[in-house]
């Protein structure tokens, strides 16, 4: 099983572009999760997923959007990149009654410039 | 609101025993989570407590007490490989983790 897999790895962007992270688990979990990690800042959630057909917001939703493609799919789009989108994007699932086990994806290190 | 206070760095000694410890804030506690984040990896888990006491696992136990809200993560015979950031994370329901910012654990020789 690959768990958590995350496209692309790297990304530059200009400032107004737009681009999909793309998120994908191969582990039947029901639940997934966008988060952001900044230095200092520790992870905090951008939108989640509870169980198929359900998307929510998160601490710091401003600036993305998220489609639940399917059990296995969960897609992240920034439509017009800022600076302050810079970040490390981590895509994470779980069981839904077990959310506090959480598993990561290897992360996608963007910057906007 | 929801907040977790934990150390910014931590030193120890290869072999040696170190505590992390964290502090919630929070109405509608469900239990506390720890995580291990090596640099340039991403987040995997290491414990869970939703009921107070010792949770122990190998090398790493963890510690809950409700009444204080207070937790700990414990790391014994620590080992280079432990040079990391550990994290807590707060379970407070609508199926959401709030994290803290992390503790950087240093093991030297």
């Amino acid at each position: 099983n690959a768990g958590v897999t995350q496209t692309p790895k790297f990304q530059v962007l200009k400032t107004g572009q737009s681009m999909t992270l793309q998120c994908a688990q191969d582990m039947n979990h029901n639940s997934m999760y966008w988060y952001r990690q900044d230095p200092g800042m520790g992870l905090r959630l951008i939108y989640y997923s509870a169980s198929e057909g359900t998307t929510d917001k998160g601490e710091v939703p401003n600036g993305y959007n998220v489609s639940r493609l399917n059990k296995r799919e969960f897609s992240l789009r920034l439509e017009s990149a800022a600076p302050s989108q810079t970040s490390v994007y981590f895509c994470a699932s779980s069981k839904r009654e077990g959310y506090n086990e959480q598993f990561f994806g290897p992360g996608t290190r963007l910057t906007v410039l | 609101g929801q907040s977790l206070e934990q150390p910014s760095e931590v030193t120890a000694v290869e072999g040696a025993i170190v505590q992390i410890n964290c502090t919630y804030q929070t109405s509608g506690f469900y239990g506390l989570s720890w995580y291990q984040q090596h640099d340039g990896g991403a987040p995997t888990f290491l414990s869970y407590n939703a009921l107070d006491g010792l949770e122990e696992t190998g090398r790493f136990s963890s510690f809950l007490s409700r009444s204080d809200s207070y937790g700990y993560l414990l790391l014994q015979e620590l080992q280079m490989k432990d040079s990391a950031s550990y994290f807590c994370a707060e379970e407070a329901g609508s199926y959401q983790l709030t994290f803290g910012k992390g503790t950087k654990l240093s093991v030297i020789p």
